[in-house]
């Protein structure tokens, strides 16, 4: 059971350049999250998404997309990365019960030059 | 949404007990209180929640007073291994269909010293 996990851990990117950011989780959890931490500040809500097929706003959602296609996998799309999108990325996913635990994924560094 | 506010930093040491409050005037009937811990380069994790009175785990206990306007998370005998970040997170249950934004605010820096 290897919880939430993400790919890939670090990336470097150039201004205009696009991406995917991947989540994966085998808790089974029909809720998901991605969050951008900032140096110094707490998590901000970026997307969210309540079950397969499904995709919401967060916080902060202008420049990135999301999809969930399947219920395991929750993928974040940069599709022009600006250097204001370099921060630490986490993804979450909690059970659908009402249980409120958030298990978190390792994050992945982006730096956007 | 419940705002929380709680200090930006503490220190303490090995061995001793650490109190962090939380302040949370305007929670909501339905909302819970929810700490996390951060160490660096890791997602936050799960500490514990609770809705009123007191709730004790393996890892901490959880305080809160008959008004909910306020909680305290407390870690007996810290080790250097309790440095980390702590949030206070304030939101209903989830439910089918809807959605409570968890908000996390800059959190507590612990630092603990030998």
């Amino acid at each position: 059971n290897a919880g939430v996990t993400q790919t890939p851990k670090f990336r470097v990117l150039k201004t205009g350049q696009s991406m995917t950011l991947l989540c994966a989780q085998d808790m089974n959890h029909e809720y998901m999250y991605w969050y951008r931490q900032d140096p110094g500040m707490g998590l901000r809500l970026i997307h969210y998404s309540v079950g397969e097929g499904t995709t919401a706003k967060g916080e902060v959602p202008d420049g990135y997309n999301v999809s969930r296609l399947k219920k395991q996998n929750f993928l974040l799309g940069l599709e022009s990365a600006a250097p204001s999108q370099t921060s630490v990325y986490f993804c979450a996913s909690t059970e659908a019960s009402g249980a409120y635990e958030q298990y978190f994924g390792p994050g992945t560094r982006l730096t956007v030059t | 949404l419940a705002k929380t506010t709680q200090p930006i930093s503490m220190d303490s040491y090995e061995g001793q007990e650490v109190n962090i409050t939380c302040s949370h005037n305007n929670i909501a009937t339905n909302d819970y209180i929810t700490w996390y811990q951060q160490f660096p380069s890791q997602g936050p994790r799960f500490i514990i929640q609770g809705y009123k009175t007191k709730v004790t785990n393996e890892v901490a206990s959880l305080f809160i007073p008959a008004d909910r306007k306020s909680s305290t998370l407390s870690l007996p005998r810290v080790s250097l291994s309790d440095t980390a970040v702590y949030y206070c997170l304030v939101g209903a249950l989830m439910f089918s269909g809807g959605y409570n934004k968890l908000i996390f605010g800059a959190g507590t820096r612990l630092a603990v010293h030998p």
